[in-house]
């Protein structure tokens, strides 16, 4: 019963070709995350949306952006991937945004 | 904003061994996961434990919320425990009691 749904798990796409990547869920949470996470490092937090309220991280490059259609689904667009934008992308849920967080499975970017 | 320290980074057991795995934070938080990654990058969620003790199969945690540590306890260690352990939190205060900040991991090894 797989709650936090991302897909693909894998995409491969070329320098500087648009890509988006998708995240549902069934739990109903008010919160979805966007983390990334390069190889052999730990996670960190892109943006993340409280219902259709959208907040950034200071950080987060230009290149990144985000759609939340409705509640079940979310969107990571990467305008220009560079190679350095290689790396796994985590989506999350939380009911509240100092909930529990549950996360998906991922989706493992290769940019070639 | 808060500092999340795990240590020790790199452990190596043989199955059968017990071990202990220690979450340091910097500030008072509100929220405190420990997270299993998989060898596929999943990240499975093992214990949302704020405070107090916790137990489920051959796992236990701990958090002394008023010392700012975790413990992560793993008895009897098998091949398939192994992969990187993440402490995650959110802080109580300031505007960012919705961000997981992760430290930095403990690569287990569990060999036969």
């Amino acid at each position: 019963d797989a709650m936090v749904i991302q897909n693909p798990r894998y995409q491969v796409t070329q320098f500087g070709k648009p890509v988006t990547l998708s995240c549902s869920q069934t739990l109903n949470h008010n919160v979805m995350y966007w983390y990334q996470q390069k190889s052999s490092q730990a996670p960190k937090l892109l943006f993340h949306y409280y219902d259709k309220d959208f907040n950034n991280e200071a950080d987060t490059p230009d290149n990144f952006q985000s759609r939340r259609p409705n509640t079940s689904f979310c969107f990571l667009d990467i305008r220009s991937p560079g190679l350095g934008d290689a790396a796994m992308y985590l989506c999350a849920t939380s009911r509240i945004r100092d909930s529990l967080k549950y996360f998906g499975p991922g989706t493992r970017l290769l940019v070639l | 904003g808060i500092q999340v320290e795990q240590s020790p980074p790199d452990l190596i057991l043989q199955e059968g061994a017990n071990s202990t795995l220690r979450c340091n934070f910097s500030d008072s938080v509100n929220n405190l996961q420990w997270f299993h990654q998989n060898p596929w990058g999943q990240l499975i969620n093992l214990f949302y434990i704020p405070s107090g003790t916790k137990q489920n199969g051959r796992l236990s945690a701990t958090t002394v919320a008023t010392e700012r540590y975790s413990l992560l306890y793993i008895s009897s260690s098998q091949t398939t425990d192994s992969g990187v352990y993440f402490c995650a939190v959110t802080p109580n205060s300031g505007g960012s009691n919705y961000k997981l900040t992760f430290g930095k991991g403990t690569l287990l090894t569990v060999n036969p």
